[in-house]
């Protein structure tokens, strides 16, 4: 069963503050990476792709990819409330028929 | 946004009735995906389709059956629903194969709820 892991959370953080999300898989042959942050109510919204081992920046979000160690992050630099949000992170598996989701986590960002 | 669009938005049905949600998209991608998302246990794939009446199962179908009869639509239909179908059903889609790099876009969800 290939398996895509994330802490349910709630992660607090201040506002100001940089936020990081963590997410481990277990599928070594994966090759894409995504982050998807959904509010409450509301459906999944894509902010982050990453096919390659290093960091990829976009704005106040970094997408971090270790495939050696099987980790993905996410940082959120300078956190607003508005980032407050549950925050899925997505493996397509090596024998590229699927994406897989992680159950998210929480993120709380505190004034 | 990605122009999908699922009805009904809710709805609340009885147990052993039949239930179908609609999925439509503007986007003319190919490929049209039906996932549900439950807490604890994230988004799961009930089925996908690759084509007009091109359609195969996911991870969690049983009770589930789905058609395609236009490339702008894809229903999923509950046969008889059941208390453990109650859930949030998100529609997506995708222009290519998921392998191919390119990623998916949801539709708003359908809230769903059996008594």
């Amino acid at each position: 069963q290939k398996e895509v892991e994330q802490n349910s959370g709630p992660l607090s953080v201040p506002e100001g503050a940089i936020a990081s999300l963590n997410c481990t898989y277990s599928d070594r042959g994966s090759q894409s990476f995504f982050w998807y942050r959904q509010y409450s109510g509301k459906s999944p919204e894509l902010i982050m792709s990453i096919y390659s081992n290093g960091d990829k920046e976009d704005g106040r979000f970094t997408a971090q990819l270790n495939k050696a160690s099987q980790y993905v992050s996410l940082l959120i630099r300078d956190s607003q409330p508005s980032d407050s949000a549950t925050y899925l992170c997505a493996v397509i598996d090596s024998s590229a028929s699927k994406i897989i989701f992680g159950s998210g986590t929480r993120l709380s960002i505190r004034p | 946004d990605a122009g999908i669009t699922q009805s009904p938005r809710h709805k609340v049905t009885e147990t052993g009735t039949p239930v179908t949600l609609r999925c439509h998209q503007t986007e003319n991608h190919r490929y049209m995906y039906w996932y549900r998302q439950d807490p604890g246990h994230g988004l799961r794939l009930i089925h996908y389709s690759y084509g007009v009446k091109d359609t195969d199962k996911g991870e969690v179908s049983d009770g589930y059956s789905v058609s395609r009869s236009k490339t702008e639509d894809f229903l999923l239909t509950l046969e008889s629903a059941t208390s453990s179908q109650t859930s949030v059903y998100f529609c997506a889609i995708s222009e290519s194969r998921t392998g191919s790099g390119n990623t998916i876009y949801f539709g708003e969800g359908s809230w769903l709820t059996v008594v």
